[in-house]
């Protein structure tokens, strides 16, 4: 079975940082590319950031570029996200989403954590 | 950037209604286009990719079309389980621009 379990949430004081992680297991995790996608309390789904397989290729938001950085660590079965100068926007539940495909490029989630809540207050 | 606009943002609709969703982008995006379903407090699930093609496990009657910059999710027979937000994703330049999400209420 398919599993995506996110951590590191948490509440944390702006211009902080955190460092957000997501453990997969019950598939080839090094065959897939990956995303994080967030979700604002009552607001939308937001694409945060993407990584292939390899980390060849990596992609972030606008509102996160240069402040966010996505890696994963194959051999551990984990991606990670590392947010530093975090603004009260970022708040949101963070999910960790794989591709459809192995090899990535579908741009397709069909597997999700269950999220991470991330709160930035002071 | 691409940008995606669903509508409607909200639909009342009964059990056994016909549904159809709209999603338009800024510009061309092929059929690279993903319908999604969220329920209050879950993860989204995957329903349609590449514009029509319906993931393994949903059912029948959800059905994706368009090409381009038109996009429609159709569901044929609404069900009580179906009563949730259904947002379109777009994934032509890798950035994975959401629309806004559409929520189909109980009439």
């Amino acid at each position: 079975e398919v599993q995506l379990v996110e951590s590191g949430g948490g509440l944390v004081q702006p211009g902080g940082s955190l460092r957000l992680s997501c453990a997969a297991s019950g598939f080839t995790f090094s065959s897939y590319s990956m995303n994080w996608v967030r979700q604002a309390p009552g607001k939308g789904l937001e694409w945060v950031s993407y990584i292939s397989s390899s980390s060849s290729t990596i992609y972030y938001a606008d509102s996160v570029k240069g402040r966010f950085t996505i890696s994963r660590d194959n051999a551990k079965n984990s991606l990670y996200l590392q947010m530093n100068s975090l603004r009260d926007e970022d708040t949101a539940v963070y999910y960790c989403a794989r591709d459809l495909i192995v090899g990535g490029g579908s741009g397709s989630s069909s597997y999700w954590g269950q999220g991470t809540l991330v709160t930035v207050s002071s | 950037d691409i940008q995606m606009t669903q509508s409607p943002s909200t639909l009342s609709a009964s059990v056994g209604d016909r549904v159809t969703i709209t999603c338009r982008a800024s510009q061309s995006i092929s059929s690279w286009l993903a319908w999604y379903q969220q329920k209050p407090g879950k993860a989204p699930k995957l329903l349609i990719y590449k514009a029509s093609s319906l993931e393994s496990g949903v059912p029948s009657r959800f059905s994706g079309s368009g090409s381009g910059t038109e996009f429609t999710l159709t569901i044929s027979s609404l069900q009580p389980d179906d009563f949730a937000t259904y947002y379109c994703q777009q994934y032509n330049s890798y950035l994975g621009t959401f629309g806004q999400g559409t929520k189909v209420e109980i009439k």
